[in-house]
């Protein structure tokens, strides 16, 4: 089955500065790869997404990059805020993606 | 928030008690989950519920009983749970298409087992 190994566990940045989480996965059939965002007393929301079909994805100061040959995807964060810190999880699967495999999350501390 | 909802928000039980944890979704999905979230490990899979047939069973211990009447209610029913079962557990759904799409996840309903 499919393994997703997630980098750093956690990362601590000053603010305005940019973070980077890095992910890779085994299963070569893998083709999306979302990323959520879990703060404080709720569950993971969805931040950003990539297929397979996509080497890179942005939305505003969240950008997902793809590498199939490497198997690898990474969250960058650009100009971080205070309400950037938040436990980060990736995630890949296949096809209708109801099977998810997640990482095991990064903590991030945006520090003033 | 997130237009799926869980509860109880928090639950303390015993070894032998039962319990039921509720799941209900507001978004027309056609699939739901049940996640188990601990501290340093992965969110792992549970359960998955497809137009209210169960297709993913992750060798989960019987202790543990899911149940989806509707394709908008989920429980996870509880009994003789052990101490190692406390975590956060989490529901979600999603609208299963051919491109995979996203999992909307509820808050989660912290247990503790005594």
């Amino acid at each position: 089955g499919e393994n997703v190994e997630q980098h750093p566990s956690t990362l601590s940045v000053q603010e305005g500065d940019s973070a980077v989480i890095k992910c890779t996965y085994s299963d070569s059939a893998s083709n999306y790869f979302p990323w959520y965002k879990q703060e404080l007393g709720k569950g993971p929301q969805l931040i950003i997404d990539i297929r397979s079909n996509v080497g890179e994805k942005k939305d505003q100061r969240i950008a997902v990059t793809l590498n199939k040959t490497a198997k690898h995807f990474s969250l960058h964060i650009t100009e971080t805020q205070p309400e950037d810190s938040a436990v980060y999880f990736c995630a890949g699967g296949t096809g209708t993606a109801s099977k998810l495999t997640f990482g095991t999350g990064t903590r991030l501390q945006v520090t003033l | 928030e997130t237009g799926v909802t869980q509860t109880p928000r928090h639950l303390v039980m015993g070894m032998t008690n039962k319990k039921s944890l509720k799941c209900e979704q507001h978004l027309g999905h056609n699939a739901m989950y049940w996640y188990k979230q601990s501290a340093k490990k992965p969110l792992e899979l549970m359960f998955v519920y497809n137009f209210k047939e169960q297709t993913e069973n992750n060798s989960v211990p019987s202790r543990f009983s899911p149940e989806c009447p509707n394709s908008s209610h989920l429980f996870l029913h509880l009994h003789t749970l052990q101490p190692e079962d406390s975590a956060l557990y989490l529901c979600a759904s999603s609208q299963l298409t051919s491109g995979g799409t996203e999992q909307f996840f509820g808050p989660g309903t912290r247990l503790t087992v005594l």
